[in-house]
């Protein structure tokens, strides 16, 4: 069973940065996951922010980034703002029509 | 604007078939450019994704759901739907449904329905 890893927590200052990495339990993230990252407040459906590794979605402001960083794939927030404090998860295309989210990482802005 | 709707018991007893239906507005369901997903978020804990169905009725699930899960498609009622069989307490959660975007190389969940809470109990 392919396990999708992330931070379970991070914390970053108003205005600073934070880097949230999305890694697998065997093996190294590259673009060809098509690694993908989600954010959600409590009670709340998540909002896509960030495909095929890179492309920001639809309204999403250019503080929050893409890459692959070393053998994982990587979200950085940019000048964080007390409104980044959410969950956020990756999700990883396996091939074979088949998607894994990862863990999750609660970022906290204070 | 795309939206998607679920609907269905919020109570479903241990052993019996949780049954949701997702209603999509604002676009349809039968083009071709798009799966249609289920997710589920037990309380306090993190994403799971299901499984998702094409219009033409090809469905791809989790390998660690697979044996209980069934999704049809209802092309003229824009709908489709997500029965999970022999369920437990562990399958109480909030069930999305949502759109994955699959074509010219992008991968990706990109329109959310509201989410409903179903409790398995007796």
């Amino acid at each position: 069973q392919t396990v999708v890893t992330q931070e379970p927590s991070f914390s970053v200052s108003p205005g600073g940065t934070v880097t949230l990495t999305c890694g697998l339990s065997s093996g190294s993230v590259s673009t060809s996951y098509y690694p993908s990252w989600y954010q959600q407040t409590p009670g709340q459906a998540p909002r896509t922010l960030i495909y095929n590794t890179n492309t920001r979605s639809s309204g999403v402001p250019d503080r929050f980034s893409g890459s692959i960083l070393g053998n994982k794939a990587a979200l950085t927030i940019t000048g964080a703002q007390a409104d980044d404090e959410s969950d956020y998860y990756c999700v990883l295309y396996m091939g074979s029509g088949i998607c894994v989210f990862g863990t999750g990482t609660k970022v906290t802005v204070l | 604007q795309v939206q998607l709707q679920e609907s269905g018991p919020g109570l479903v007893k241990p052993s019996q078939t949780l049954s949701l239906t997702c209603t999509v507005s604002g676009g349809s369901i039968s083009s071709g450019d798009y799966y249609w997903s289920w997710i589920r978020q037990p309380p306090g804990k993190g994403l799971e994704w299901i499984g998702y169905i094409f219009s033409n009725g090809n469905t791809y699930y989790s390998p660690s759901l697979k044996s209980r899960v069934t999704m049809l498609v209802d092309t003229s009622k824009n709908q489709f739907s997500l029965k999970l069989s022999s369920v437990t307490a562990a399958d109480t959660a909030v069930y999305y449904c949502v759109r994955y975007e699959n074509h010219r190389s992008k991968y990706y969940f990109d329109y959310w329905g509201q989410g409903t809470l179903v409790t398995v109990s007796s």
